[in-house]
C-alpha cells in the first residue's frame, strides 16, 4: 500500500520559517493536500493541490513539490501555528486515501 | 455555514456494534461525496471510507473492510457508519468530512465523536 512519510516533529522560533516535508513514491504525479490540527480540534485544510490555499488561510502557508517530496512552508511562524500537520493524497491505483503520519510543529 | 455534526459514539464491548451518524447542513448534501476518517488516541489520521452522492460508489480502508459499512440518507442530509465486530484498536475519534470535489480533498470536517471499544 502507498506510504507517505513525515518527520515526527519540527520546531521553529517565532518569526522564522518552518518547513514540513512529506515523502512518497511518485508523489510528483499526485495532488497533495495539507491539514493543520490544533490540539483537541478537528483538522483544517491549509493547502490543497500541492500549492493552493483555501480562502481564509494566511499567505504565510505555502506548498511546493520537488521529486518525491512535497513541502509545506510556514513563513513568519507564530505561536498559533503550533499544531500537527498532515499531508494527504489519493492513490488512484487502489482508490484509497492516504495520510502521512503527521508532523508536530513546536514554536520555540 | 457548513456544519457536520457526528453522533452515536460511546463505549462498546469488543465484538459489539455501533452506528455513527453525521448530520450535515449549510450545503447541498446531494452534491458531495462524504467520508469517514478516524484518529486513535495520540495517533495520526486514518481514512476509513467514502460514499458517492447517489450511493453508487463506496470504498473502504483494508483495516475496516468487511466490518464497517457506509450509507447516507439524502432526504435527511445524513451520513452513517455502521461498525460491526469492533476491536480495541477501533477505539478512536471518528470524523465525518466533506469531499470538496469528488477526488478526496476534505474541505469541511465535523468536530469528531469518540468511540471506545473496551470490556
Amino acid at each position: 500500500s502507498y506510504v507517505l512519510t513525515q518527520a515526527p516533529s519540527v520546531s521553529a522560533a517565532p518569526g522564522q520559517t518552518a518547513r514540513i516535508t512529506c515523502g512518497g513514491n511518485n508523489i510528483g504525479s499526485m495532488n497533495v493536500h495539507w491539514y493543520q490540527q490544533r490540539p483537541g480540534q478537528a483538522p483544517v485544510l491549509v493547502v490543497y493541490d500541492t500549492i493552493d490555499r483555501p480562502s481564509g488561510i494566511p499567505e504565510r502557508f505555502s506548498g511546493s513539490k520537488s521529486g518525491n517530496t512535497a513541502t509545506l512552508t510556514i513563513s513568519r511562524v507564530e505561536a498559533g501555528d503550533e499544531a500537527d500537520y498532515y499531508c494527504q493524497v489519493w492513490d488512484s491505483n487502489t482508490d484509497l486515501v492516504v495520510f502521512g503520519g503527521g508532523t508536530n510543529l513546536t514554536v520555540l | 455555514q457548513v456544519q457536520l455534526v457526528e453522533s452515536g459514539g460511546g463505549l462498546v464491548n469488543p465484538g459489539g456494534s455501533l452506528r455513527l451518524s453525521c448530520a450535515a447542513s449549510g450545503f447541498t448534501f446531494t452534491d458531495y461525496y462524504m467520508n469517514w476518517i478516524r484518529q486513535a488516541p495520540g495517533k495520526g489520521l486514518e481514512w476509513l471510507s467514502y460514499i458517492s452522492p447517489s450511493t453508487t460508489y463506496t470504498n473502504f480502508a483494508d483495516s475496516v473492510k468487511g466490518r464497517f459499512t457506509i450509507s447516507r440518507d439524502n432526504a435527511k442530509n445524513s451520513l452513517y457508519l455502521q461498525m460491526n465486530s469492533l476491536r480495541a484498536e477501533d477505539t478512536a475519534v471518528y470524523y465525518c468530512a466533506r469531499d470538496y470535489r469528488g477526488d478526496h480533498l476534505f474541505d469541511y470536517w465535523g468536530q469528531g465523536i469518540l468511540v471506545t471499544v473496551s470490556s
